[in-house]
């Protein structure tokens, strides 16, 4: 069965300090893998994919199939980044059932 | 307005009752999602349309659930004989087709609270 966890519900950095969100997964398959986020009275929303390789607001996420994980990581820290963060899993084949972690709450202190 | 529309944002509903919650995807998406959300929980799949028909349902927790997508673009949700443990935010989502190469981005709507006294 496809499964996502974030072990962590509550992850609180200072300022300026390196964040690492963890994320692993389990899915026979070739999972996508994603990072969404939800700022405070916002929807969630996409913060990025593997698929795209990309940096988003300094973020960064790459999948490691040998551990099944997809941490998310920021070398310094900021207040703005205080939110919500679920990584979530796709699967490909047939259909796309997308299968969310339960989220960490990231707080940055001043 | 080009974000996904859910209405009611809050709905209040006895146990027992019928509940329809509806979800108005953005325009040329051929992809929709509905996942429910407790509080301290992630959503949870509920089920995926591509196009009309429902491609994956293997979400909905009971025959009590069921969602349809007549002309591939707005979706309703139906909750039949309401109950408490029903009570939660249920979110719409909405996705661009890019094949099976492409990673499906989620655009999230705001969400409908469901509260079953």
């Amino acid at each position: 069965a496809q499964r996502v966890t974030q072990p962590e519900k509550l992850l609180s950095v200072f300022k300026g300090a390196p964040v690492e969100l963890k994320c692993n997964y389990s899915y026979s398959g070739s999972p996508e893998l994603f990072w969404y986020v939800q700022y405070s009275r916002q929807r969630l929303q996409l913060l990025l994919r593997h698929i795209s390789r990309e940096s988003i607001k300094g973020f960064t996420a790459d999948l490691n199939k040998g551990e099944t994980s997809f941490h998310l990581k920021k070398p310094f820290a900021q207040e703005e980044d205080s939110a919500m963060y679920y990584c979530a899993l796709s699967t490909n084949t047939g259909g796309f059932k997308t299968i969310f972690g339960a989220g960490t709450r990231l707080f940055v202190k001043a | 307005g080009a974000g996904v529309s859910q209405t009611p944002s809050n709905k209040v509903t006895e146990k027992g009752k019928y509940v329809e919650l509806r979800c108005d995807p953005i325009s040329g998406h051929t992809a929709l999602y509905w996942y429910r959300q407790s509080l301290g929980q992630g959503p949870e799949f509920l089920i995926y349309f591509q196009g009309t028909g429902a491609a994956d349902d293997s979400g909905l927790p009971n025959d009590r659930f069921f969602a349809v997508r007549p002309e591939g673009s707005v979706s309703t949700l139906k909750i039949q004989r309401t109950e408490r443990g029903d009570s939660a935010v249920y979110l719409c989502a909405s996705s661009p087709y890019e094949g099976l190469a492409g990673g499906h981005i989620q655009y999230f709507g705001a969400g409908t609270r469901l509260s079953v006294l």
